[in-house]
Parts: structure tokens; C-alpha cells; sequence
């Protein structure tokens, strides 16, 4: 759905350990899908891409998994680093003739060393 | 690659005063985006260009924000008069096509 951003969920694991991060869409028109990670003070920084005509895609330590059944997205890191450390957000392409992303809320990850 | 250039970094103003917000995109781009967060309504797409021409301005909150793109390397984001609301980070985002978008750092706007 729309941004809200009041609270954003927190995940919090420790180095070396794998992450998800999860995102509901709402779209079922949504053809193109992103993770973004936002460091504090920084811009969002594209991490990976998928289009709907796939379920999975990998990237460096990195994985994004689609599953359009239930309109879920899923973002897994692997060895999860401190510089990791960043909001993630997923935003979706409503395929509205438009060239228009919407964002999720986004995911706080913290990793401890 | 110098990626998304945007000034200033930081700006701090007075209600009612003029805030002028630039932006230079990724050489070779042919959209450019204008966002606004905030930690109440997240990212928000206020309007967008291709080409050099307006797009979707329906992000827009209201007629005291405009944006303009007078050449491929070059936009800005006037809010005239400024108010204590618009205080927010607001970045630029550009893309070669529809797809994938390369944000700047961003301008944090305080205006008191």
C-alpha cells in the first residue's frame, strides 16, 4: 500500500546470520518490483530487481523472492554484515502507464557484531 | 559515474520565505523524480518528467510547490511561500528507463 512510515518494523540479527525482510504489495497489476536500502542520512540505494514474470532472482548475498499468489515480496541476505545495518524498502510498479513507483513502509535492519 | 548531484544538502528557512531545491540528474537519464519523506507519510512521489516534460504532477501538494526541467541535466523544486509542514528530506531520482531509479542524497529542508 501507501507509505505510512510512523513505525517501522524492526528486525535485528546478529553478523553472520541470514535476514529476510518481507513486503506485502497491493497490487496484483504490479509488474516490476524493487528493494531499496536507505542508510541514515543517504538517498535509497537500489539493492535488486525482479519482474513479475519470474519468482526468484539472486544478486551478491542477496535474493529476491516473488510469490503473486498472495502478492508477497521477500528480500534475503546472506552472512548479514553491520554494514547492512539500513532501512529496506520495497516499492512496486502499479503498471499504470505511468512511470510510478509506490513504497512500502520499510524494515529497519540492525545487525550486532 | 557521479550519480544523482542535488543542492544544498541541508537548507534552513523561515516560514514564508522562497526555497529552491536543484537537482542534476544521471548523464543520459530520461526521467527524473522528485520525492518527499517524511517520518509521518514515508516516500512520496510528488512529480516526474521525461524528456524534460511533466509528467504526473499529482504528487504535488499544493500550488505553492513547482517543478521545472528546462534542459536533460538540470531540475528544480520551488516552494514559494515555505511553511513549517514542508519540512521534510526531499530527494531526486533519475532512470534511463522506466524501471530502475538512482536516487541523490537528498535535501534536508527545516523551515521554522
Amino acid at each position: 500500500g501507501e507509505s505510512v512510515g510512523l513505525h517501522l518494523p524492526t528486525l535485528s540479527v546478529q553478523e553472520g546470520d541470514n535476514s529476510i525482510i518481507n513486503c506485502a504489495y497491493s497490487n496484483s497489476a504490479s509488474d516490476y518490483f524493487i528493494w531499496y536500502k536507505q542508510e541514515s542520512g543517504k538517498g535509497p540505494q537500489f539493492i535488486i530487481d525482479i519482474r513479475s514474470n519470474m519468482d526468484k532472482r539472486q544478486g551478491q548475498r542477496v535474493t529476491v523472492l516473488l510469490n503473486k499468489t498472495v502478492k508477497h515480496l521477500s528480500l534475503q541476505i546472506a552472512a548479514t554484515q553491520p554494514g547492512d545495518s539500513a532501512v529496506y524498502f520495497c516499492a512496486e510498479n502499479r503498471n499504470t502507464g505511468f512511470q510510478k513507483l509506490v513504497f512500502g513502509t520499510g524494515t529497519r535492519l540492525l545487525v550486532s557484531p | 559515474d557521479a550519480g544523482v548531484i542535488q543542492s544544498p544538502r541541508h537548507e534552513v528557512t523561515e516560514m514564508g520565505q522562497e526555497v529552491t531545491l536543484r537537482c542534476k540528474p544521471i548523464s543520459g537519464h530520461d526521467y527524473l523524480f522528485w520525492y518527499r519523506q517524511t517520518m509521518m507519510r514515508g516516500l512520496e512521489l510528488l512529480i516526474y518528467f521525461n524528456n524534460n516534460v511533466p509528467i504526473d504532477d499529482s504528487g504535488m501538494p499544493e500550488d505553492r510547490f513547482s517543478a521545472k526541467m528546462p534542459n536533460a541535466s538540470f531540475s528544480t523544486l520551488k516552494i514559494q511561500p515555505s511553511e513549517p509542514r514542508d519540512s521534510a528530506v526531499y530527494f531526486c531520482a533519475s532512470s534511463r528507463s522506466a524501471d530502475t531509479q538512482y536516487f541523490g542524497p537528498g535535501t534536508r529542508l527545516t523551515v521554522l
